[in-house]
């Protein structure tokens, strides 16, 4: 099977811009989490989508948005951007409950 | 305090030597997980874990659920482990994670 993948790779924007991100899972698999990863907070998580619907929410101010296609294709969205969401934003797909989540390889957002 | 502590935060060895990562959780949880993630932000999952012990290779996981601490083991570490390995637990079905620190590892040829 082929593994996470996210588009694009690397992204520079500038401030006050929109930014859209996408991740396709793991065939079968219908759960994508988002996550954000910088230097100085770690890894946060964002959201998670199941079956096209927002699961879990994070704690994050409604910049940040997403959505899962029929396909569980997910994207992320960031409006307004501002030089702190400059990080690796990081999507995981899940299939069954109590199995591992797999990581795709990530997009580093760079907001100038 | 953190609900996931990762130590040490940072471990220089050298090759050969036997590696050992500690994670400590304050929640209950219903699996915990350890995950590589090299220079450039690839993450891999190494390990889920609810119980005992698991082996893959040189890596060994460990986890005592009464004791709530897991333990990550690298055997005859090489440079290439260099990396940051996560210890994040799940707390819920819906396997929403809960992440540690982070601990860099480098191994000196």
């Amino acid at each position: 099977k082929a593994g996470v993948t996210q588009t694009p790779r690397y992204l520079i924007k500038t401030r006050g811009q929109q930014v859209t991100l996408s991740c396709s899972p793991i065939s079968g698999h219908r759960s994508v989490s988002w996550y954000q990863q910088t230097p100085g907070q770690g890894l946060q998580f964002l959201f998670e989508y199941f079956s096209e619907t927002q699961r879990n929410k994070g704690n994050f101010p409604g910049r940040f948005s997403g959505r899962q296609f029929s396909n569980s294709r997910s994207e992320m969205n960031v409006s307004t951007l501002e030089l702190g969401d400059s990080a690796l934003y990081l999507c995981a797909s899940k299939g069954q409950q109590r199995t591992p989540q797999y990581f795709g390889p990530g997009t580093r957002l760079l907001v100038l | 305090k953190n609900e996931v502590e990762q130590s040490p935060q940072n471990l220089t060895a050298q090759e050969g030597e036997f590696i050992t990562i500690n994670c400590s959780y304050s929640v209950g949880i219903s699996a915990l997980h350890w995950l590589q993630q090299h220079p450039g932000g690839g993450i891999v999952s190494l390990f889920m874990l609810s119980s005992g012990k698991k082996k893959h290779g040189r890596l060994i996981a460990t986890i005592n659920i009464q004791e709530k601490h897991s333990s990550l083991h690298i055997t005859a570490s090489h440079p290439r482990d260099s990396a940051v390995y996560i210890c994040a637990v799940g707390v819920d079905s819906n396997y929403q994670l809960i992440w540690g620190a982070g601990t860099k590892l480098i191994i000196k040829p």
